[in-house]
């Protein structure tokens, strides 16, 4: 069984860091591409970014280029989310999501249940 | 850069009636790299089709996708209690994206 189990989630002041972990398991994590989908309360959903199963391509959205930082570890069957320079725009609920397949252009096919980043003074 | 909008914003029906959610790109969606999405309330969403018409894993088949380049169709045959739930259409080429999501709600 897939399953995918976020960390990190937190109450953080804007200008500061966070670093999120996805914990993967029931597949073989080396084989897929991964992404960070995040949702607003109350939102629609919103791509955040995605990495390749080797790490060759790592892709961010606008909103996050330059600040977050996507990594993954495959001996470990992780992915890693580093986010710096946070705002309250970044408040949300973040998943973990499998890509159908290896590399960009496939759709996302089993999602974590999420981490919540609250980012308040 | 791609926009989808997805419509009605709010579709009020009942059990049993046939829901039809639809997805337009502002620009076509190469190779059909589309998709569709049913999220619950406090839950996770759940990939419905991709390639615009491929059913996923385990998905019932009063779900159906259709469409092409720009105009992209969700279909539910007849609505069963639990597929009452916000539905989103993604393009996921090289920088995926949602559309804003169609609320199908209880009438």
């Amino acid at each position: 069984e897939v399953q995918l189990v976020e960390s990190g989630g937190a109450l953080v002041q804007p200008g500061r860091s966070l670093r999120l972990s996805c914990a993967a398991s029931g597949f073989t994590f080396d084989d897929y591409a991964m992404h960070w989908v995040r949702q607003a309360p109350g939102k629609g959903l919103e791509w955040v970014s995605g990495i390749t199963w080797n790490s060759a391509t790592i892709a961010y959205a606008d909103s996050v280029k330059g600040r977050f930082t996507l990594s993954r570890d495959n001996a470990k069957n992780s992915l890693y989310l580093q986010m710096n320079s946070l705002r309250p725009e970044d408040t949300a609920f973040y998943y973990c999501t499998k890509g159908r397949d290896y590399g960009s252009g496939s759709p996302f096919d089993f999602w974590g249940q999420g981490t919540l980043v609250t980012v308040s003074s | 850069e791609i926009v989808l909008t997805q419509s009605p914003g709010t579709l009020s029906l009942s059990p049993g009636e046939r829901a039809t959610l639809s997805c337009r790109a502002s620009q076509s969606v190469s190779s059909n790299y589309l998709a569709w999405y049913q999220q619950k309330p406090g839950r996770a969403p759940r990939l419905l089709v991709y390639g615009a018409s491929t059913r996923a894993t385990g998905i019932p088949d009063r779900f159906s996708g259709s469409g092409s380049g720009t105009d992209f169709t969700l279909t539910i045959s007849r609505l069963e209690p639990e597929d009452f739930a916000v539905y989103y259409c993604q393009q996921y080429g090289s920088s995926p994206l949602f559309g804003g999501g169609t609320k199908v709600e209880i009438k």
